[in-house]
């Protein structure tokens, strides 16, 4: 079935360890997303990549580094985990084609917990 | 920069009951404008889009949105909601200047559909 999985479901983790959240999309989508879903500030685009080899910051970055190797996989990654980073994270994709406007599609989310 | 606003973050309804939940954006250029849908424990999936043309969107599961540019509103609506509608309900906007396909989300509104 084609689509977005994330790795892992969930996650607790101690603060100050690395955790790197896992995302893999079948789609051939050239555009990746990640976001963070807090209650009540709905999704905060965290970084992006509109291809292969290349990524952006989104509007909360700090803390959070990623990396686009190849058109299907883009990993997130927290060098050292803080108690604020909890949260839901949801990796999504989409195609570019010259004007915006195209659907993102969402993977199911990771939930982390940092302690 | 572009903002969106769900003015309610709770929306109670009995089944059958029509409703409308309500966003509003801002932004300095023209955009596009979507709903997505969130069910417990998932992933957002949209529900519609205005990209351009007709400002009357119709969507999955029923549900419509009207895009009214003098007040920079995009209104979810559905006539008659049934119990399984029951979920968090996502405005988000993207500007046509935006190569990236980013997308900026309001808060998030929950509907909760009573028997």
């Amino acid at each position: 079935i084609a689509g977005i999985t994330q790795a892992p479901t969930s996650q607790i983790l101690a603060a100050g360890r690395r955790m790197t959240l896992r995302c893999t999309q079948d789609m051939r989508h050239n555009a990746m997303y990640w976001y963070r879903q807090d209650l009540g500030l709905g999704l905060r685009l965290i970084h992006y990549s509109n291809t292969a080899g290349t990524t952006g910051k989104g509007e909360v970055p700090d803390g959070y580094s990623v990396s686009r190797a190849n058109t299907d996989d883009f990993p997130l990654t927290l060098a050292s985990a803080v108690p604020s980073q909890t949260s839901v994270y949801f990796c999504a994709s989409s195609v570019i084609a010259g004007a915006s406007g195209y659907e993102q599609f969402f993977g199911p989310g990771t939930r982390l917990t940092v302690l | 920069a572009q903002s969106v606003t769900q003015l309610d973050s709770q929306v109670p309804v009995f089944e059958e009951a029509p409703v409308e939940l309500r966003c509003n954006y801002s932004s300095s250029v023209s955009v596009y404008l979507f709903w997505y849908v969130q069910y417990p424990n998932q992933g957002l999936q949209l529900l519609l889009k205005y990209l351009s043309g007709s400002t009357l969107v119709k969507g999955i599961n029923g549900f419509e949105a009207e895009f009214n540019k003098s007040q920079t509103s995009f209104h979810l609506r559905k006539p008659s909601v049934h119990i399984s509608d029951t979920a968090e309900y996502f405005c988000a906007v993207s500007d046509l200047g935006n190569a990236g396909n980013m997308l900026t989300f309001g808060g998030g509104t929950r509907l909760m559909v009573k028997p």
